[in-house]
């Protein structure tokens, strides 16, 4: 069993919809990220949660302790939207790792 | 400020042959990691480091080895490759603040294909 489930695992929008990625883990965690990962390769860190709500622009995340869930959500979505989601969290154990468990990504494409 | 780079992009080996992936940062980070990416998969921790002369294994650590005599920098070398190591290589770098609150940077990644 995946320690971090995402779900859509693909996921195709009109632009201007508003899209959701949810994220669910299993294990203690003291911070969640959400990533963006363009065609060609390279990962971008968009936010890192341990409580609450976070902004950015048309990009909101916001993550529930209590229920080990978080969502990944994107207002007036756009063409250059297009890219793969990643959550990632860091596990809550006492160590000094700093290392992040990954989900599979969500393959988000918006058609104009 | 260049952040972490990774070298090279592409790389193609043929089975047996050895290579070391490059990766600095300029941030002063103290974390750094090295990760794979397969298709359909999410990324997997090879070795990591907490800082100069400390690596450490991560979840696939089998076929590499890592070096962390400064700071700055983080080879991964790969001995005797094989078909099971051809994947995207992505090393990222943090800083280790209070819980909660570092970030990670990555690099842009190593696409290598051993044939």
């Amino acid at each position: 069993k995946n320690e971090v489930e995402q779900s859509p695992q693909n996921l195709t929008a009109q632009e201007g919809e508003f899209i959701t990625i949810n994220c669910s883990y299993s294990v203690g965690i003291s911070a969640l990220h959400w990533l963006q990962q363009h065609p060609g390769g390279g990962i971008v860190s968009l936010f890192m949660l341990s409580s609450g709500k976070k902004k950015h622009g048309r990009l909101i995340a916001t993550i529930n302790i209590q229920e080990k869930h978080s969502s990944l959500h994107i207002t007036a979505s756009h063409p250059r939207d297009s890219a793969v989601y990643i959550c990632a969290v860091r596990m809550n154990y006492g160590g000094s790792q700093g290392n992040l468990i990954f989900g599979k990504g969500t393959k988000l494409s918006v058609k104009p | 400020n260049a952040g972490v780079t990774q070298t090279p992009k592409f790389r193609i080996l043929k089975i047996g042959q050895s290579m070391t992936l490059q990766c600095t940062q300029d941030m002063n980070h103290n974390y750094m990691y090295w990760y794979r990416q397969d298709p359909g998969m999410g990324l997997k921790l090879i070795y990591y480091s907490v800082g100069a002369g400390i690596t450490d294994k991560g979840e696939v650590p089998n076929g590499y080895n890592v070096s962390r005599s400064t700071t700055e920098d983080f080879p991964l070398r790969l001995e005797l490759a094989a078909p099971s190591q051809t994947s995207v290589y992505f090393c990222a770098s943090s800083y280790s603040g209070a819980p909660g609150t570092y970030g990670y940077t990555f690099g842009s990644g190593t696409r290598l294909t051993v044939v």
